[in-house]
């Protein structure tokens, strides 16, 4: 299975700090996605970087795909206290079912 | 609101009820996937749909479970005989894959969340 699996579990930071996931998969993907999920909540879609692409950007997030060794990272930059949620990561192979993990629960401290 | 919409956002149940859950996912997507989320962890797959072709259903889906997509729009989820293991977060997610393969984004539900008493 494509499952993801999330390092670390859990993080904490200050504002203002970087905070970096990662993301470790076993099989061949066609796509990953990052979501974050708030406590209760449905999960939001951050990013998709396709299996071609090495680096992607969408404001303070930066997303890396090392196909070679089946990982990916996520970068948040100058992290705010609103950014404390779950982030997955979710590789796709083409029937496009999401695996995830369990998630780094990230905590930015005001 | 990603524009996948879910109904009920919750349901309480009592054991050995039938409960049914309905999904409307973006309008021009052809893929619709149904997931379960317990408490700590990540969402686990159900089961997915093309269009109103059911291709894909987990193991973690049993006879109880069953899941509708009859005109290719929206999709329904039913649990029949609820037991307390059922207590989850149902989440709905929808996609579009073109012509070629292009596999785009998925986006995901608010979710219904189930308590089974």
């Amino acid at each position: 299975s494509q499952q993801g699996e999330e390092d670390p579990q859990a993080l904490s930071i200050q504002e203002g700090e970087n905070a970096t996931m990662n993301c470790s998969y076993k099989t061949s993907i066609n796509n990953l996605q990052w979501y974050r999920q708030n406590s209760g909540r449905g999960l939001v879609h951050l990013i998709l970087i396709r299996s071609n692409e090495r680096e992607k950007h969408s404001g303070r997030l930066r997303v890396t795909l090392d196909t070679s060794k089946k990982s990916s990272s996520l970068l948040i930059t100058a992290s705010r206290a609103a950014d404390t949620a779950s982030y997955f990561c979710a590789p796709r192979a083409m029937i496009g079912k999401s695996t995830f993990g369990d998630g780094t629960t990230l905590t930015v401290k005001p | 609101d990603t524009g996948v919409s879910q109904d009920p956002r919750h349901k309480i149940t009592k054991r050995g009820q039938n409960v049914t859950f309905r999904c409307d996912p973006i309008s021009e997507h052809n893929r619709l996937y149904w997931y379960r989320q317990t408490l700590g962890q990540g969402p686990e797959f159900l089961t997915y749909f093309q269009n109103e072709a059911q291709l894909e259903k987990s193991r973690l889906l049993s006879d109880r479970f069953s899941a509708e997509r009859p005109k290719g729009s929206f999709s329904t989820l039913e649990i029949q005989r609820t037991e307390q293991g059922d207590s989850a977060m149902y989440l709905c997610a929808s996609s579009l894959i073109r012509l070629g393969g292009r596999l785009n984004e998925q986006f995901f539900g608010p979710g219904t969340r189930l308590t089974v008493l």
